[in-house]
Parts: C-alpha cells; structure tokens; sequence
C-alpha cells in the first residue's frame, strides 16, 4: 500500500524557517517524481514544487522560488521542503503527491507574530 | 501561466441523477508528447484529494466508472453518470502539461 507521511508543520514567527519531510513507503520511491502542493484553509490548492525521480529537474511556483527548497533522499524514501524567509501568507495546509496519483494527509504550516 | 478555470462553482446535486463539471484552460493542453494532461481530483471534507482522472479520460484504478472525462484543446468536462452520496466533496480540474502547474478553483458538489 502507497504511504505518505508529512510532518514538519507548526506554528513559525514571519521571517522564519521550517523544513517539511514526506516519508513514503510501499512503492519504489526512487522511481517517481514527487510534488509539494498546498492549500489554504477554507481555499484552493496551489502547486508549490516539483522534483524529479533522479532529482536532476527541479521546478517551483513563483510566489515561493528563491525561498523554498525542495530535495529528496532516494536511500532514506524522503522528500524534503525546506522553507525559509516565511509569509503570513505562506500559511496552508502543505501536502507531498506522487505524481498527483497517491497524496499524504498533510502537515500545516502557520506563519503568524 | 496556464489559467484554468471552472464551471459551476458550486453544483447541488440529486442523488442518483448525473451531474457534470466544466474545465476551461487558458492554453492548449496538448503537451509536444501529443497527450494532454488534464487531471480531475475530488477532495472530500478534512481529507486530502485523491487522484480521480488522469489525462482526459483515464480513470484511476479504483475510481468507480460511474466517473468519465473528456474533452480535448482547452475544454473539458468530468460526468458523473449517477451521483452517489460518498461523491461530495470539491472538484478540482489541474494541468501538469507545463511548469507551473496550475489547479482549477473547484467546484462544491453537495446534495440538494
């Protein structure tokens, strides 16, 4: 059975940092490239990153290149965000996808003084 | 951007009777492959989305047939032959044909 985890979230000060880590199991991570998406209460989803089975393509949303990093760890089945340089409007529910097909339960993210 | 937007926005349904979804998308979503990558997701309250069309029409192991898409270019639709209460929830149309990948507004789907 496809697993993801997310954990990582909290409550974090504006100007702040946090790193998110989706663990995943029963399925070959290695083999597949991975998303971070992330949602507002009450709102929309909005795609945040993307990462490449061999990691070799990296892509980011707009509102969060220069400030959120994305990495995996293909020994360890991991896929990391680290996010740095935190908004108020950074705050969302954050999720890691397989390929949109398998998604975690989430970890949220406040961002708030 | 590719900008994808959706029709209704909010849908109260019978059950048993069909409904269905429009998605719109500001661009071709044919990819230089020649396949389109049009995704339906439906997002249950307190849930995460789940992954039920992939590439149109394709249905997601699991997803039961009374879920169909189609369309083609920049006009899609996602049918639901007879609507079911388990079927409530958000309705998200998405494009990964290219970065960055852009979701629909969705669309509510309740029981009348």
């Amino acid at each position: 059975e496809v697993q993801l985890v997310e954990s990582g979230g909290g409550l974090v000060q504006p100007g702040g940092s946090l790193r998110l880590s989706c663990v995943a199991s029963g399925f070959t991570f290695s083999d597949y490239e991975m998303t971070w998406v992330r949602q507002t209460p009450g709102k929309g989803l909005e795609w945040v990153s993307y990462i490449s089975s061999g990691d070799n393509d990296i892509y980011y949303a707009d509102s969060v290149k220069g400030r959120f990093t994305i990495s995996r760890d293909n020994a360890k089945s991991s896929l990391f965000l680290q996010m740095n340089s935190l908004r108020a409007e950074d705050t969302a529910i954050y999720y890691c996808a397989r390929r949109f097909e398998y998604w975690g339960q989430g970890t949220l993210v406040t961002v708030s003084s | 951007d590719i900008v994808m937007t959706q029709t209704p926005l909010s849908s109260p349904v019978t059950l048993g009777q069909p409904a269905s979804i429009s998605c719109r998308s500001s661009q071709s979503l044919v990819h230089s492959d020649g396949s389109a990558y049009l995704t339906w997701l439906h997002q249950r309250p307190g849930q995460p989305p789940r992954l039920l069309i992939y590439k149109i029409s394709n249905r997601f192991p699991g997803v039961p047939d009374r879920f169909s898409g189609s369309g083609a270019g920049t006009d899609f639709t996602l049918k639901i032959s007879r609507v079911e209460a388990e079927d409530v929830g958000v309705y998200y149309c998405m494009q990964t044909t290219q970065f960055p990948f852009t979701f629909g507004p969705g669309t509510k789907v309740d029981i009348k």
